[in-house]
């Protein structure tokens, strides 16, 4: 079946540093991928649609100079949080979109903690 | 998207079907009805979807009402790791599509042993 491997599974950082979250698609060239961002206790949302060799598209209120996404390749898309703050902490979850009519695939999701 | 309401969290007894209900009263024609379940700290894993008729996989199965405002989600002989958050989404994307997912709260489905 579709697997999306994310990586890091978690991260701290100090505030002010960028961290780089990458998100591939293993076993199909994934087309679209999307990054969702979850809060504790709370539900995903999501933040920013990739196409491979275009610029990202961002959901009303994310900003896109903090939250830089790049789709370089049909198997690879990553988000840089940069200058992270306390305020970024959460879950981040990226999916892709490509296998045609069996859902959407998600990744395990990192957990960035920014100190 | 369609909006979906889903109940905030249910019990069920392991080994006993688990019945999710889900609400989606303003679908269109052209939306399809995806469950999504989500363990916690992990990402949101496919369960299963459909568009009009009744469908089953090795996971689950999901009846979707004749006037498609309503689906149930199905998981036979329910076990201890199939405790999760449940999302039932409303999509015209039959999973490659260009369009994001809308989640909503969910059901947290509670398996009692």
């Amino acid at each position: 079946g579709a697997v999306v491997s994310q990586h890091p599974s978690r991260v701290i950082c100090k505030s002010g540093t960028s961290v780089k979250i990458e998100c591939r698609s293993l076993d199909f060239q994934a087309t679209t991928m999307f990054w969702y961002r979850q809060f504790p206790k709370q539900s995903l949302m999501l933040m920013a649609t990739s196409n491979e060799g275009s610029k990202a598209t961002y959901e009303q209120g994310v900003e896109k100079d903090k939250f830089l996404i790049n789709h370089a390749s049909l198997t690879l898309s990553t988000l840089t949080v940069t200058s992270a703050h306390p305020e970024d902490s959460s879950f981040y979850i990226c999916s892709a979109s490509g296998q045609g009519g069996y859902g959407y695939t998600f990744g395990s999701g990192t957990r960035l903690t920014v100190v | 998207d369609a909006k979906t309401t889903q109940p905030t969290s249910m019990d069920c007894a392991e080994g006993r079907a688990a019945n999710l209900p889900c609400n989606h009263s303003t679908i269109s024609g052209n939306e399809y009805v995806y469950w999504y379940r989500q363990i916690h700290s992990q990402g949101p894993q496919y369960i299963i979807h459909g568009l009009k008729n009744n469908e089953t996989n090795e996971m689950a199965s999901l009846i979707i009402t004749e006037d498609r405002k309503s689906s149930t989600l199905i998981l036979p002989h329910a076990t201890l790791r199939d405790t999760a958050v449940y999302y039932c989404i409303v999509s015209r994307s039959p999973g490659g599509g260009a369009d994001g997912l809308t989640f909503g709260k969910g059901t947290h489905l509670i398996i009692q042993p």
